[in-house]
């Protein structure tokens, strides 16, 4: 069984600040991806990454995919009171030709930005 | 934004009840996974489809059916609720392969009293 583990669980910071969250695991994965998830809603894609090393941005956010693919961390520069809710990762098994049907999910981030 | 709808959004039902939760989407995505949020497990896999009338167990099914007779609409019932089912559940599609890239619905909160 797969296995995510993010780090750390809950983070309250003050806006302006820069933070990082992590996603890690002992297994392989073929592509990773990162959602945010405000209150009452539904997790929202924010990125996906499949090459080991990878790095995206997107505006203050820089997603990067370990090189072994066995973890990713979100890094958030200037956090704005928008950037509030719940951070999750998902990993996809080794692609192994055929359907893999099935993500595993970290349990997340809860990120606070007070103004 | 992937269009995904669920309904109903809010459902309070009462022990021994059985419930339908409904997940319709308008991408054509091939799959459907059904999960259910409650804190300090995360999201957890409840059943998912990859096909019309094709389904499987997630790590949580017991208690729990799903039917997929058209690739627009997931349903997932519970033939008879219990307090431990009070969760929110999510409805997610799928039709990327490689990364399985999967996009949520809006949720259903539900309470079993």
């Amino acid at each position: 069984t797969q296995l995510l583990e993010q780090s750390p669980q809950f983070l309250s910071i003050q806006e302006g600040e820069n933070l990082t969250v992590y996603c890690n695991s002992s297994s392989v994965f073929s592509s990773l991806q990162w959602y945010r998830q405000e209150p009452g809603e539904g997790p929202v894609l924010l990125v996906t990454v499949v090459t080991g090393g990878e790095v995206k941005k997107l505006k203050r956010l820089t997603f990067q995919f370990g090189d072994a693919r066995k973890d990713s961390s979100l890094h958030i520069t200037a956090a704005q009171p928008g950037d509030t809710g719940l951070y999750l990762c998902a990993g996809a098994p080794p692609w192994s030709g055929g359907s893999n049907y099935k993500l595993t999910f970290g349990k997340g981030t809860l990120l606070t930005v007070n103004p | 934004d992937a269009g995904i709808t669920q309904s109903p959004r809010h459902k309070v039902t009462e022990t021994g009840t059985p419930v339908t939760l409904r997940c319709h989407q308008t991408e054509n995505h091939r799959y459907m996974y059904w999960y259910r949020q409650d804190p300090g497990h995360g999201l957890r896999l409840i059943h998912y489809s990859y096909g019309v009338k094709d389904t499987d167990k997630g790590e949580v099914s017991d208690g729990y059916s799903v039917s997929r007779s058209k690739t627009e609409d997931f349903l997932l019932t519970l033939e008879s609720a219990t307090s431990s089912q009070t969760s929110v559940y999510f409805c997610a599609i799928s039709d990327d392969r490689r990364t399985d890239t999967q996009y949520f619905g809006p949720g259903t909160r539900l309470t079993v009293l």
